[in-house]
């Protein structure tokens, strides 16, 4: 039974380019949400997706954007990256009922 | 405003018992979640509180008291795998709202 699984593993990118990230969820979750961590700092919460639909969001702005597929699986989408956009960017999965979070293994995002 | 706080660093030895603290404001309270992440890697599922009182997991435990916005982790019989940052994390309406995280390390 697989986990979360995303893609790419480390990705490097120029100033002001844009970035897509994908994240598959574990086996039978139906809800999908992202976190950035920075270096020495704990994960802070960008967005969930339900239903194909953003259900809530962070305090991030309109640069980060995404998407989910009707098989569960989402993206995360940045324009116009800035050298603090650089970090971890970590897929969570979830049953829309539970309480139960599975993390994915994170995007390593460096901005150059 | 939402506050998370529990120490930065903690040092102990192999075959120790450590704790963790972790005190938190937050506006909503759905459950008290303690994961453990090594460098690079994803937080992996330790413990869930949501109720006053002790969980007991093998060699870690966690405890929470609501009424004074206050959990610990426990870690007994302490081995060197146990070298990782550990996330105090409140669950909030559909998601997660961490701690900055304690990074423990184990000496021999």
């Amino acid at each position: 039974d697989a986990g979360v699984t995303q893609s790419p593993t480390h990705l490097i990118k120029t100033r002001g380019q844009q970035v897509t990230l994908r994240c598959s969820p574990k086996s039978g979750h139906d809800t999908v949400s992202w976190y950035q961590q920075a270096l020495g700092q704990g994960p802070q919460f960008i967005f969930q997706y339900y239903e194909e639909e953003e259900r809530q969001r962070g305090n991030f702005p309109d640069r980060f954007s995404g998407h989910q597929f009707p098989n569960y699986s989402s993206e995360l989408n940045v324009n116009a990256l800035l050298l603090g956009d650089s970090a971890l960017y970590l897929c969570a999965s979830s049953l829309r009922t539970g309480n139960g979070y599975t993390f994915g293994s994170g995007t390593r995002l460096t901005v150059v | 405003g939402q506050n998370i706080d529990q120490p930065t660093e903690m040092t102990a030895t192999e075959g120790a018992i450590v704790q963790i603290n972790c005190t938190y404001q937050t506006s909503g309270f759905n459950g008290l979640f303690w994961y453990q992440q090594h460098a690079g890697e994803a937080p992996t599922f330790l413990s869930y509180n949501v109720l006053d009182g002790l969980e007991e997991k093998g060699r870690f435990s966690s405890f929470l008291s609501r009424s004074k916005g206050y959990s610990y982790l426990l870690l007994k019989e302490l081995q060197m795998k146990d070298s990782a940052s550990y996330l105090c994390a409140v669950g909030g309406t559909d998601k997660l709202i961490f701690g900055t995280g304690t990074r423990l390390q184990v000496f021999p």
